[in-house]
């Protein structure tokens, strides 16, 4: 099945710095999602996205929607000890309820 | 509050056991979803479902049945087999319309 490319895969941060990531498809996707996994739990959305430019906050976190609808990326402001966990984000072509995950984010912020 | 509750937290299974995870939601959502996620790796798709008594294969299907006799519930059981069973399921469930989904918190599952 089809997976997501999210990059990086892992990222060693200080706390305080800001953190990019990104997500790209071969497919055109109509809604793009963030979540966030902490160890042993299962992921919780952070960010929701549905129109092609769309640049939305939440907290310290911000995500834009690509404009050519093939990428998604995820911003982390000032980052602290707690944002530590995995980021997926999913992607959702038109007519379909199923989403395609990327393969994750590890981040590890160092105090 | 509203939520997609998962259990057993922790299961551990002899080989050649089936064994059968749980799934239950009350978000009135229409479309539940069973997840593999194994160490250092994404998500991948066992079955989903959109309405009750139908569901549909996703792209690691064998080794594993499900049932959606009620919209609630959408149990996953994982049969003998399943030749390599051990990792982490997740159960996700979405209302109809351009909606994410809510992930249950898991049940890790071990082969013993």
């Amino acid at each position: 099945g089809q997976q997501l490319n999210q990059s990086p895969q892992s990222m060693f941060i200080q706390e305080g710095e800001d953190v990019s990531m990104n997500c790209t498809s071969s497919s055109i996707f109509n809604t793009w999602l963030w979540y966030k996994q902490d160890p042993g739990e299962g992921p919780v959305l952070l960010i929701a996205l549905y129109k092609a430019g769309e640049l939305t906050s939440n907290g310290r976190l911000t995500a834009q929607f690509g404009i050519t609808r093939k990428d998604s990326f995820l911003n982390i402001s000032a980052s602290i000890p707690s944002d530590v966990g995995i980021y997926f984000c999913a992607g959702r072509a038109s007519g379909t309820y199923k989403y395609i995950f990327g393969t994750g984010t590890r981040l590890k912020v160092l105090a | 509050d509203g939520g997609i509750t998962q259990s057993p937290k922790y299961l551990f299974r002899k080989e050649g056991q089936n064994v059968t995870l749980s799934c239950e939601q009350n978000l009135n959502h229409d479309a539940m979803y069973w997840y593999r996620q194994d160490p250092g790796q994404g998500l991948r798709l066992i079955y989903y479902s959109q309405i009750v008594n139908d569901f549909q294969k996703g792209d690691i299907a064998e080794g594993y049945s499900v049932s959606r006799e009620k919209k609630e519930s959408f149990p996953l059981t994982v049969t003998s087999a399943q030749k390599n069973p051990t990792a982490f399921y997740l159960c996700a469930s979405t209302r109809e319309g351009n909606y994410g989904y809510t992930f249950g918190s898991g049940t890790r599952l071990t082969v013993v």
